[in-house]
């Protein structure tokens, strides 16, 4: 069975760090792009982050409003995505997403379950 | 970046009504869209890939076209387990945006 499952998250003061993880199984995870989607509290979906695959030289993307702050990483060997959130905002509060990229289907085909961000003093 | 904005916001449907929630970007996207829905507490789900594609194992009374700027989802004969929240996301360009979701309650 293709699944994401992510860890990791917590409740932080402002300020403050987490790391997330991802763990895929049922995939060849080195194969794709990763994406990280959050979903702040009653609201919709913004994309966060992008991994690209090996092929691609494991290059990122970030949406602006967490680059500088946010690390996307990978370990294909683990077949684990990360998220490293540093700097953390009372509007990063959000349950996170992992989600694997289908490139030629041009979606994210594949979601976890979320794990939860609380940035709160 | 390009926006994607969705209407309705919110849209009130019987079981069994055909329903249509349309995405307009804000350039071409070519078919660069896919359609998710998601229900409370769940993470969401794919129903559409390159604007007209329907994802394995979705039912077929989901369908959606369009192409360029103006994209749409329809459900052809509303159903109870359809009543949820449907966001279009593009990706044809960094950073990728969803639109703001159609939430589709009973009526």
């Amino acid at each position: 069975e293709v699944q994401l499952v992510e860890s990791g998250g917590g409740l932080v003061q402002p300020g403050g760090s987490l790391r997330l993880s991802c763990a895929a199984s049922g995939f060849t995870f080195s194969d794709y792009y990763m994406d990280w989607v959050r979903q702040a509290p009653g609201k919709g979906l913004e994309w966060v982050a992008r991994s690209r695959n090996k092929v691609n030289s494991y290059t990122t993307e970030y949406a602006a409003s967490v680059k500088g702050r946010f690390t996307i990483s990978r370990d294909d060997s683990k077949n684990s995505l990360h998220l490293q959130v540093n700097s953390l905002k009372t509007e990063d509060t959000a349950v996170y997403y992992c989600a694997r990229y289908n490139a030629a289907a041009g979606s994210g085909d594949v979601w976890g379950q979320g794990t939860t961000i609380t940035v709160s003093s | 970046d390009i926006q994607m904005t969705q209407s309705p916001s919110t849209l009130s449907a019987f079981v069994g009504d055909r329903v249509t929630i349309t995405c307009r970007a804000s350039q071409s996207i070519s078919s660069w869209l896919a359609w998710y829905q998601q229900k409370p507490g769940k993470a969401p789900k794919l129903l559409i890939y390159k604007a007209s594609s329907l994802e394995s194992g979705v039912p077929s009374r989901f369908s959606g076209s369009g192409s360029g700027t103006e994209f749409t989802l329809t459900i052809s004969s509303l159903q109870p387990d359809d009543y949820a929240t449907y966001y279009c996301q593009q990706h044809n360009s960094y950073p990728l945006t969803f639109g703001g979701g159609t939430k589709v309650e009973l009526k």
